[in-house]
């Protein structure tokens, strides 16, 4: 079976841009959450979101949002993109909520 | 909220020694409890978890991890290292509530193994 999936793997854009991000669950997973990973850090949460709804938000600012689709997929934008924004952005499904979740191996974003 | 402290930056062994990786964690509510694995250029593999249930935990390639609730830690030991155990290993924990928080991690601990 087909892990988590994410596109694009690399990226890179010039400040002031904006980006979107795409991940495709496991096959059955209903919750998708994404991380931003600074080089030299632990991942970070920024969105989890289950049966299409927003459930549970970090500390980022409104820059970034998210969706998810009927089929589970999600997206990830981020507007304004700032040197800061710079890391690799994870995510991550889940049967549920609360159950263990499952990486992909992320989109490394780099702004210049 | 949440937190998870992971002692060592940094751990070198040799190889086919024993290792232990400390976690320390904080919360005010139950949680569950993770440990992941991050080869480079790749993103993180479920080592093992404690949801419930009993305080030893094992994974399938010789890891173990003990929940000790008094102690607030879920420290990773290994009795036998191999060279390609050498990873990133971090820590994470999870509201077991009715939150939706995601996981809080840890800043991960570099094991370098030597041979």
């Amino acid at each position: 079976d087909a892990g988590v999936t994410q596109s694009p793997t690399h990226l890179i854009k010039t400040r002031g841009q904006h980006v979107t991000l795409r991940c495709s669950p496991i096959s059955g997973h209903k919750s998708v959450s994404w991380y931003q990973q600074v080089l030299g850090q632990g991942p970070q949460f920024i969105f989890q979101y289950y049966e299409k709804e927003e459930r549970g938000r970090g500390n980022f600012p409104d820059r970034f949002s998210a969706r998810q689709f009927p089929n589970y997929s999600s997206e990830l934008n981020v507007n304004a993109l700032l040197l800061g924004d710079s890391a690799l952005y994870l995510c991550a499904s889940s049967l549920g909520q609360h159950q263990p979740q499952h990486f992909g191996d992320g989109t490394r974003l780099s702004i210049l | 909220a949440q937190s998870v402290t992971q002692l060592d930056s940094q751990v070198p062994v040799f190889e086919e020694a024993p290792v232990e990786l400390r976690c320390n964690y904080s919360s005010s509510v139950s949680v569950y409890l993770f440990w992941y694995v991050q080869y480079p250029n790749q993103g993180l593999q479920l080592l093992l978890k404690y949801l419930s249930g009993s305080t030893l935990v094992e994974s399938i390639n010789g890891f173990e991890a003990e929940f000790n609730k008094s102690q607030t830690s879920f420290h990773l030991r290994k009795p036998s290292v191999h060279i390609s155990d050498t990873a990133e290993y971090f820590c994470a924990v999870s509201d077991s509530g009715g939150g939706a928080d995601g996981l809080t991690f840890g800043k991960g601990t570099h094991l370098i193994i030597q041979p």
